[in-house]
């Protein structure tokens, strides 16, 4: 079975801080995705990133970056310079990157709230 | 952008009174997905539709839900009859692709019964 752990429940920064999300995941499948996904206060989840279990590169996106540390089973985003805007929920999750029969779902983790004060 | 379209936004039912949510997935998207969110948590899968078929409901309350895609265009969920802890978001997702690549979310629904 997949699991995906979000240590933090919240965390409150101020603006311009940098704030470190952590995630750990669990699975037994050999090829798998990984997910970050942003939910502001209108509900719906917004695609931030995946990569693939093969691809261990770091990734750097504007102000966002992740490290996915295979050995670990972690990969963890970083907002750096937060801005009051970032203020989420942030949700880390996990599929399988192999087509089953029985589909394939995203397995999320319990979500780390960010806020960014002024 | 294209986007997943849900309705109602928010929903108030009583207790054992029934109550259904649509979705209308990106054109063009085959495999469409029912989660549902407990405040706090993280979303949960309830069902997986690929076209009109359903291949994945293994933790969908078969007693109570009740999820159809006729066309394999839009959906809907039922909740009949509707439970105290049956109150959560419910969240209707698309992909291009089974795989999940990339899923698109909708703004969900809130149910709150009381």
């Amino acid at each position: 079975a997949q699991k995906v752990t979000q240590a933090q429940t919240e965390i409150s920064v101020v603006e311009k801080e940098d704030v470190t999300l952590d995630c750990v995941y669990e699975t037994r499948d050999t090829t798998y995705y990984l997910f970050w996904y942003k939910q502001p206060p209108s509900g719906e989840l917004v695609f931030l990133i995946r990569r693939n279990s093969f691809d261990e590169q770091n990734e750097i996106s504007g102000r966002y970056s992740w490290n996915f540390q295979k050995s670990t089973s972690s990969f963890n985003f970083t907002i750096t310079a937060s801005q009051v805007v970032d203020s989420a929920v942030y949700f880390c999750a996990l599929s399988d990157a192999l087509i089953k029969a029985a589909g394939n779902k995203l397995t999320f983790g319990g979500g780390t709230r960010v806020l960014v004060k002024p | 952008e294209a986007e997943v379209a849900q309705s109602p936004r928010y929903k108030i039912t009583e207790k054992s009174q029934a109550v259904a949510f649509w979705c209308d997935p990106i054109s063009g998207h085959a495999t469409l997905y029912w989660y549902r969110q407990i405040l706090g948590q993280g979303p949960e899968l309830l069902v997986q539709f690929q076209d009109e078929s359903v291949v994945d409901d293994s933790q969908l309350p078969k007693d109570r839900f009740s999820a159809e895609r006729l066309k394999g265009v839009d959906s809907t969920l039922k909740i009949q009859p509707a439970e105290l802890g049956d109150s959560a978001m419910y969240l209707c997702a698309s992909s291009s692709n089974p795989m999940v690549l990339r899923a698109f979310f909708g703004q969900g629904t809130r149910l709150t019964v009381v």
